[in-house]
């Protein structure tokens, strides 16, 4: 069950660079988006959500983009600090249904300082 | 700031024995969930709990499994006879309302050995 794809296990970037982290859904039901940050032995932590009648969320360093035609959604963060350092996890969840999440498979974002 | 809340944080447990894992979470939501991640791949779905009823569950969730809120502020999962592949964390969420963000437990981690 591959309905949410993050194909980036990991990206590194420099500190005060824009970092993007990408995800992709097959399935069109979806119509809620949200990226979670997760650092080791802690659970995920909320960081911003999308709905599908929008197409961009914006809070502070943090934007989520959505392409509902190509199924994509990235978050970006600018500018990147260390303490970005997390995986990230977007999920995805359905109309209609009791809004479980449908995770991807994270990406290990590294800030170099 | 209110949050969820588990325990234990680590549990061990020997093949073919019960596990209660126990979960408070925020006080005045209404929509509560369980997620488990094995080590290494992604955080997956495995119950929603609602007006003391299941409302949707995955088929990881089989006759093994059970849930209850015993009283007004605890939510439990039950592994009745844990198995070696049940080795996980388990991530308790709440939500005030669907389509709300869930917010998540720190985790307990089970190893059934």
């Amino acid at each position: 069950d591959q309905q949410v794809k993050q194909n980036s296990p990991s990206l590194s970037v420099q500190e005060g660079r824009i970092s993007i982290l990408n995800c992709d859904y097959t399935n069109s039901m979806f119509d809620y988006f949200l990226w979670y940050k997760k650092y080791p032995a802690e659970g995920p932590t909320f960081l911003i959500s999308i709905s599908s009648i929008k197409d961009k969320n914006e809070d502070g360093r943090f934007t989520v983009f959505l392409n509902k035609s190509a199924k994509h959604l990235s978050l970006h963060i600018v500018p990147s600090q260390p303490g970005d350092s997390a995986v990230y996890f977007c999920a995805a969840s359905a109309v209609g249904g009791t809004y479980k999440y449908i995770f991807g498979t994270g990406t290990r974002l590294k800030v170099l300082a | 700031e209110p949050e969820v809340t588990q325990t234990p944080s680590h549990q061990v447990t020997q093949m073919g024995q019960e596990v209660i894992l126990r979960c408070v979470p925020i006080s005045n939501h209404l929509y509560f969930y369980w997620y488990r991640q094995i080590l290494g791949q992604k955080v997956e779905f495995l119950v929603s709990f609602y007006n003391n009823e299941i409302s949707e569950k995955s088929e990881i969730f089989d006759d093994q499994f059970s849930v209850e809120r015993p009283d007004g502020s605890n939510f439990t999962l039950k592994i009745r006879s844990t198995k070696l592949e049940d080795s996980a964390m388990y991530f308790c969420a709440s939500s005030l309302r669907t389509g709300n963000e869930q917010f998540f437990g720190p985790g307990t981690r089970l190893t059934v050995l």
